[in-house]
């Protein structure tokens, strides 16, 4: 079984666009997390839902917008859809907060934006 | 600012040829520091976490140590199949966690 997947694994789409990334973990985890993987490799947190209320929501774009309808599943709506959102996003989860830093993490979505 | 600057940025090796990879990092008040593997085109997978200085962890060919400055993943007797990109982070207060760019490790035959 898969424990943390995301849908879909390719985006593919024009600027100006709205669209959305879903993610479920079937680990009984309490957190989870959204994060942006640029062309460097470099991996930077967006988001964090604990039990469905937002922790950490760092400085992105309003455009960007986390759900969580219950503690399995984080979806990540984007409005307005931009070039320089192309990247790969990650959704991942934790046990709890604290001991946060063991996560795992979903295969990703490549997003392209055209 | 916390930071974390993980070096060389890619690391070629032969099969059996062991080697170091760097993580230095600033944080204030570091909450553990963690080493993931990325293969291409995956999620990063869990390696390791360190919490305090002199503090080290082995699985398989892979060794990780921790002082109060750095972390060093060691590899010794490097395989093929140990071809993958390294990253390195940082918890710090808020509890997010903050990567390094990586190390690149190729492993030839």
């Amino acid at each position: 079984d898969t424990a943390v997947s995301q849908t879909p694994k390719y985006l593919v789409t024009q600027m100006g666009n709205d669209k959305s990334i879903k993610c479920e973990q079937n680990l009984g985890h309490d957190t989870m997390y959204w994060y942006k993987q640029d062309s460097k490799k470099f991996l930077k947190i967006m988001f964090s839902y604990n039990n469905k209320e937002l922790i950490i929501n760092e400085t992105v774009p309003n455009r960007f917008s986390p759900k969580s309808p219950d503690k399995a599943h984080l979806n990540l709506h984007i409005n307005s859809l931009e070039l320089g959102d192309s990247a790969v996003y990650f959704c991942a989860s934790s046990l709890k907060m604290t001991g946060a830093g063991e996560q795992y993490f979903g295969p990703g979505t490549r997003l392209t934006v055209t | 600012e916390d930071q974390v600057t993980q070096s060389p940025e890619a690391l070629r090796l032969q099969e059996g040829e062991s080697s170091s990879l760097n993580c230095s990092y600033t944080v204030s008040g570091l909450r553990g520091l963690f080493w993931y593997r990325q293969d291409p085109g995956k999620g990063p997978e869990f390696l390791f976490t360190l919490y305090s200085a002199g503090e080290e962890k082995e699985k398989e060919r892979l060794k990780a140590t921790l002082t109060k400055k750095e972390s060093f993943l060691h590899i010794t007797a490097p395989k093929p199949e140990d071809s993958a990109t390294y990253l390195c982070a940082v918890q710090a207060r808020g509890g997010k966690l903050i990567f390094g760019q990586g190390t690149e490790l190729s492993v030839k035959p």
